[in-house]
């Protein structure tokens, strides 16, 4: 059975403060995604890495995939309240089956 | 416009009885998708369809029971409804794969509730 562990589960933090979100699997993933998911919605995609080794940055959120394709960890540079969510992974292993980890619900305090 | 669309949101139910969960996505998409998020917002999936035909039935009891009568859309019914069954069901829809790397609109989600 595939797995995403996802570390840590919970994270509180001050506004301005950097943080970085681990998604880790024994598996290999032909890409993995990142989501996050606000109360009473969906989760909506922030990014997909495709390339083992690859960085995304998206404001002020890095991306990466780790070199085997099993990994990937999520940089919040000087973190907001609007950046407060459940952040998850998604791996996809490529039968139209996306596998999610397990989330980290991040809260940021003004 | 809403891309995938739910209903309904809410659904407070008893034991036993039977309740379905509507889908349409007007995205375009040929596949959907079936999640469950647990009270530990695991999200898990349940089945997937292609082009109305199922590809992924995600060990699932056979209380539920897809049912996609388009490619745009894909209902959910579940029989017989148990304690366990409580949690929010989210729809979702993709590119078919081989389409490049996939993204899933997510709905809104169902909040099931068994009483």
């Amino acid at each position: 059975t595939q797995l995403l562990e996802q570390s840590p589960q919970f994270l509180s933090i001050q506004e301005g403060e950097n943080l970085t979100v681990y998604c880790n699997s024994s598996s290999v993933f032909s890409s993995l995604q990142w989501y996050r998911q606000e109360p009473g919605e969906g989760p909506v995609l922030l990014v997909t890495v495709v390339t083992g080794g690859e960085v995304k940055k998206l404001k002020r959120l890095t991306f990466q995939f780790g070199d085997a394709r099993k990994d990937s960890s999520l940089h919040i540079t000087a973190a907001q309240p609007g950046d407060t969510g459940l952040y998850l992974c998604a791996g996809d292993s490529g039968t139209y089956k996306y596998i999610f980890g397990t989330g980290t619900r991040l809260k940021v305090l003004a | 416009d809403t891309a995938v669309s739910q209903t309904p949101k809410y659904l407070v139910t008893q034991m036993g009885n039977d309740k379905s969960i509507k889908c349409e996505q007007n995205l375009g998409h040929d596949t959907m998708y079936w999640y469950k998020q647990d009270s530990k917002k695991f999200l898990k999936i349940m089945f997937s369809y292609n082009n109305k035909e199922l590809i992924i039935n995600e060990t699932v009891p056979n209380r539920f029971s897809p049912k996609s009568p388009d490619k745009a859309h894909l209902n959910l019914h579940i029989n017989s409804l148990e304690l366990g069954d409580s949690a929010v069901y989210f729809c979702a829809s993709s590119l078919p794969m081989g389409s490049g790397a996939n993204v899933l609109t997510f709905g809104a989600g169902s909040r099931l509730t068994v009483l």
